[in-house]
């Protein structure tokens, strides 16, 4: 049972465009979201977060929206960057859940920015 | 401040053997989790430890096991290895005092394939 689904394993966007990462989540529990940059041979790198007690984040061209109802959650980069070529992976955890912590993965999609 | 190490960033078994990777983690970082990367499957939750303790576990075999030292440094261990655990280990720290955000740290990873 995936908990957390990543639809589109690849998505191409130009140079100076949007690019929006989608996520969707089945657990009730998972009350903290994050996303991951990944570089081949290299190990994933926290990008962002929310908490579930808000519906947007945003930090610097990274923005995050979550859609609780909806079980959503999505990634905005604005403007898209050849830099940001990447895989990017949405997470989901329990912070309540204490001392017993994971983070559990979608699958992951991968940004490609054209010049 | 240095990140996550894991060592060795490489190797090569084959079938039946074993094989112990290491992690050491961020300083003041006293949890350890790992995770498996594989194209199918994502990444995957193995273990987390906590003052030497396993603290939650993934849906593994017994075949995937691990311990933490004193000093935080964790290793895990593979028995009798099977082509399906060719795969990218990566470890991850993160701290648990000083109010916990929710991400974790992770390393570069070590590829392991099993021939």
């Amino acid at each position: 049972d995936q908990q957390v689904k990543q639809n589109s394993p690849s998505l191409s966007v130009q140079e100076g465009r949007i690019s929006i990462l989608n996520c969707d989540y089945t657990n009730s529990m998972f009350d903290y979201f994050l996303w991951y940059k990944k570089y081949p041979a290299e190990g994933p790198t926290f990008l962002i977060s929310i908490s579930s007690i808000k519906d947007k984040n945003e930090d610097g061209r990274f923005t995050v929206f979550l859609n609780k109802s909806a079980k959503h959650l999505s990634l905005h980069i604005v403007p898209s960057q050849p830099g940001d070529s990447a895989v990017y992976f949405c997470a989901a955890s329990a912070l309540s859940g204490g001392s017993n912590y994971k983070l559990t993965f979608g699958k992951g999609t991968l940004l490609t920015v054209n010049p | 401040k240095a990140g996550v190490t894991q060592t060795p960033r490489y190797l090569i078994k084959t079938r039946g053997q074993q094989v112990t990777l290491s992690c050491s983690p961020i300083s003041g970082h006293r949890s350890v989790s790992w995770y498996q990367q594989t194209p199918g499957q994502g990444l995957q939750f193995l273990f987390e430890y906590f003052s030497e303790t396993q603290r939650n576990k993934g849906n593994f075999p017994g075949r995937f096991s691990g311990r933490q030292f004193s000093n935080s440094r964790s290793e895990m261990n593979v028995s009798t290895l099977e082509l399906g655990d060719s795969a990218l280990y990566l470890c991850a720290s993160r701290r648990l005092a000083g109010g916990f955000t929710g991400e974790l740290f992770f390393g570069e990873g070590s590829r392991l394939t099993v021939l």
